[in-house]
């Protein structure tokens, strides 16, 4: 079965700390994945696309990476910002008609002051 | 600017009762979908179209119904609301020559009683 597991589901950090968050797959065959980012009360907004060939991706305070082989990726949020808090999905999809998306749970951060 | 709406943003209705959930996308993407999202589990697909007069079931399309009769609008329907489908739903839309990348409404929360 097509899954996405993300890890941890959630968590507290300072303001101005750094952070990873995880996301393991087992989506075959893999097209892209995606990191969207949802604040509280709204939809999902992408931050990053990644797809098979690609290691790493930056989007301002915001690294991804892609290990195709072990099928994980990270995001890393580099000097959080009380902006940040809000929940990260992982987003994968299906190399296949209609190349479906495959969300994960997502991981809920809370930066404090 | 372009822009995905959805309508209304809250909704309480009662079992039984039919309900319809509106999306309007001013992007002119072929692609719509329609997710629910609750609390332990990521967006699951209900509906989805690739074009006017398309439409797809998705995993969780059971006593919901979609209609595609133009490109900017698909509606979401409710058939018979049970309390199961309390949750908030979200509609995205996306364009094939963009990368696929779904942008998502501000979502619909629906409360069954």
């Amino acid at each position: 079965k097509n899954q996405v597991e993300q890890s941890p589901q959630s968590l507290i950090i300072l303001e101005g700390k750094n952070c990873t968050l995880q996301c393991n797959y087992t989506v075959s065959p893999f097209s892209n994945l995606r990191w969207y980012k949802q604040d509280t009360g709204r939809g999902p907004v992408s931050l990053t696309i990644m797809t098979f060939s690609e290691n790493t991706k930056s989007n301002g305070r915001y690294t991804a990476t892609l290990d195709a082989d072990t099928k994980q990726s990270s995001l890393h949020i580099t000097a959080s910002q009380l902006s940040d808090s809000a929940s990260y999905i992982c987003v994968v999809t299906l190399k296949a008609a209609g190349n479906k998306l495959t969300f994960g749970g997502g991981t809920r951060v809370l930066v404090k002051p | 600017d372009a822009e995905i709406t959805q309508s209304p943003r809250h909704k309480i209705t009662e079992t039984g009762r039919q309900v319809t959930l509106a999306c309007h996308q001013t992007w002119n993407h072929n692609n719509m979908f329609w997710y629910r999202q609750d609390l332990g589990h990521g967006l699951r697909l209900i509906h989805y179209s690739y074009g006017v007069q398309d439409t797809n079931k998705g995993e969780v399309s059971d006593g919901y119904s979609v209609s595609r009769s133009n490109t900017e609008d698909l509606p979401l329907t409710l058939e018979s609301a049970a309390s199961s489908q309390t949750s908030v739903y979200f509609c995205a839309s996306s364009d094939t020559l963009t990368g696929e990348t779904q942008y998502f409404g501000p979502g619909t929360r629906l409360l069954v009683l």
